[in-house]
Formats: structure tokens, sequence, C-alpha cells
């Protein structure tokens, strides 16, 4: 079965930089998703894209969602301890039971 | 609301052997869904449901089977463990209605097969 890539693996960052993250795929989606996982806990949604081209914010989180439909990308700004975790894309399509693809994740460490 | 709940957090089993494992939401969704999570790779779905009393399979089915007799329970089961199937199980729960769909997640159930 397909899964997302996503780069970088992972990474680790001082507190205050900025996070870039991102999330390719070989088929197109008609939504992209992002989520955060911390350590033994389910993932949790942070930002939802419905729209090819769109770019929307949830704090210090900014994500985009590719013209091509195949990718989108995670922004973190002024990165805090807190941001420590996996973060996951996810592509959906209307039609499949709202059905993911999860991409392989990107571990977020940030040392003070 | 509890959201998305998952029992038990943790279990072990010797090869051969049987468990289930029970997810169980009160948002009134629809559609609930079993993955695995193994080191590296993201979330593989295994079964999915789109209503009380239908199952379909997933991308990784071989091994599980799960059932969905209420619509807030969903059950996933392995009939004879293999080491294969260690993991961590999330289960999780989406509306079918309108565009935003989003699935929630319950906080997961590590599985170890010895």
């Amino acid at each position: 079965g397909q899964q997302l890539n996503q780069s970088p693996q992972s990474m680790f960052i001082q507190e205050g930089e900025d996070v870039s993250m991102n999330c390719t795929s070989s088929s197109i989606f008609n939504t992209w998703l992002w989520y955060k996982q911390d350590p033994g806990e389910g993932p949790v949604l942070l930002i939802a894209l419905y729209k090819a081209g769109e770019l929307t914010s949830n704090g210090r989180l900014t994500a985009q969602f590719g013209i091509t439909r195949k990718d989108s990308f995670l922004n973190i700004s002024a990165s805090i301890p807190s941001d420590v975790g996996i973060y996951f894309c996810a592509g959906r399509n209307t039609g499949t039971a709202s059905k993911l693809t999860f991409g392989t994740g990107t571990r977020l460490q940030v040392t003070l | 609301n509890a959201g998305v709940t998952q029992t038990p957090k943790f279990r072990v089993l010797k090869t051969g052997q049987s468990m289930t494992l029970l997810c169980a939401q009160d948002m009134n969704h629809e559609y609930m869904y079993w993955y695995r999570q193994d080191p590296g790779m993201g979330l593989r779905l295994i079964h999915y449901s789109v209503g009380e009393g239908t199952t379909a399979k997933g991308e990784v089915p071989d091994g599980y089977n799960v059932s969905r007799l209420k619509k807030q329970n969903f059950l996933l089961g392995l009939e004879s463990a293999a080491p294969s199937q260690t993991s961590v199980y999330f289960c999780a729960s989406s509306s079918h209605r309108g565009r935003y769909n989003e699935q929630f997640f319950g906080p997961g159930t590590r599985l170890t097969v010895l």
C-alpha cells in the first residue's frame, strides 16, 4: 500500500528556531491533514487543508496544500519544548469512507 | 465526552494466543477504523467500518478480524497471535457528514507477542 514520503525523518532544533517539513505523494489527494503524536498518545489533528494552494495557520503552525495536489508543507515558527513529538501528514480523497493515507512521520526534538 | 477510548492499554501475548481489542466512541460517529503503527512507519489501516454491522478490509488486514455490532464499539480480534503483530494499535472514528469529517484517535494499545 502507498505511504506518503515525509522529510526530514528527524530533526534536532534549538528553542526559538523555525521548523519546516514536507510531505510528497505519487498520487493526488483532495484533502491534506497534519497530525502530531506525543509519546504514548494517539495522533491529534493540527491543521486540515481542503483546497489546492490553500495556506492555513493555527497559532505558530502554518500549512500549505501544494498546487499539484501531490504535496503539503508544515512550518512551525519559534519552536518551544512542547513542540517535541512526531508529525504526520495524511492525505484523503472524497468517496473513500474518509480513509487516510499517512506519511512516515517527522520526529522533532527541541533543545533548550 | 471521553472521545475515543481503547482497552487494554498494554498487553503481552504468547504466539498462538488470541485476544480482542476494544474501541469505544461517544461522538455518535458512523465511521470507525483500526490502524497499526510500527517503528519508522506511519499508521497503516487494518480494517474499517462505515456503520453498524458493516466492516471492510484496509491495507494490512491479514491475521485480524473485526466486528461492529454496536455503533459506538469496534472490536479488533487476533485469532492466533504472531510476533509480526507486535505493534501499537490505534482506533479512530469520524463523522460521515459533510466535508469536515476528520478522524479522532484513541490513545493506543501496545501489544507485544512473544
